[in-house]
């Protein structure tokens, strides 16, 4: 069974710029969340969807992050315009039954 | 809300001493409690969870996890480290009705020194 997949895996940009990154869930997972993970800290939620609907976003900031899961599978999140202090590790999660989620790679981000 | 404190941010250990990492959290409501193992430029691997029944819980990997409520706690153990158990470990919680994120705490660096 394949994993959650993410791309890019690195990504630099300068601040004010714009940056999407993509999700692949595991095949018929109907949850799926994004995670945030800034260095040396625990991973922390920004959105959780069910199917293509939004559970819970209220941790994302609103103003600069977007984030959609088209036909319930795949998911983009974005950043505009990124600051520097959203360099960190974007962890995406996908669930089957509620309590276990399987994590992709990640994607590093750095804001110069 | 939940919560989860990591006591300790680095843990140094020899290779095939034992080893716990101590994980405490905060919560009004029952909870699932989960550990995770993150290698470095890898996402995160879970390596056991507690949901109900037996508070002694088995892992992959050797690790083990006993769930104390009246102590709030669940700490991670293995008998014998090797070098590959090198990495970060992260306690988790989830509120245990419905399809609820993780809040993790801030992690434990397990170095293992030949």
């Amino acid at each position: 069974e394949a994993g959650v997949a993410q791309s890019p895996r690195y990504k630099i940009i300068e601040k004010r710029q714009s940056v999407a990154f993509w999700c692949n869930p595991i095949s018929g997972h109907a949850t799926l969340y994004w995670y945030q993970q800034i260095l040396g800290q625990g991973p922390k939620l920004l959105i959780q969807f069910q199917n293509n609907g939004v559970v819970d976003d209220s941790q994302l900031p609103k103003d600069r992050f977007s984030a959609e899961r088209l036909k319930g599978v795949d998911s983009t999140l974005k950043i505009q315009p990124a600051k520097l202090e959203d360099s960190a590790v974007y962890l995406c999660a996908s669930s089957l039954v509620f309590y276990t989620q399987y994590f992709g790679p990640g994607t590093r981000l750095t804001v110069l | 809300a939940q919560s989860v404190t990591q006591l300790d941010s680095q843990v140094p250990v020899f290779e095939e001493a034992p080893v716990e990492l101590r994980c405490n959290y905060s919560s009004s409501v029952s909870v699932y409690l989960f550990w995770y193992v993150q290698y470095p430029n890898q996402g995160l691997q879970l390596l056991l969870k507690y949901l109900s029944g037996s508070t002694l819980v088995k892992g992959i990997n050797g690790f083990e996890a006993e769930f104390n409520k009246s102590q709030t706690s669940f700490h991670l153990r293995k008998p014998s480290v090797h070098i590959s158990d090198t990495a970060e470990y992260f306690c988790a919680v989830s509120v245990n009705s419905g399809n609820t994120p993780l809040v993790f705490g801030k992690g434990t660096r397990l170095s293992v020194i030949a």
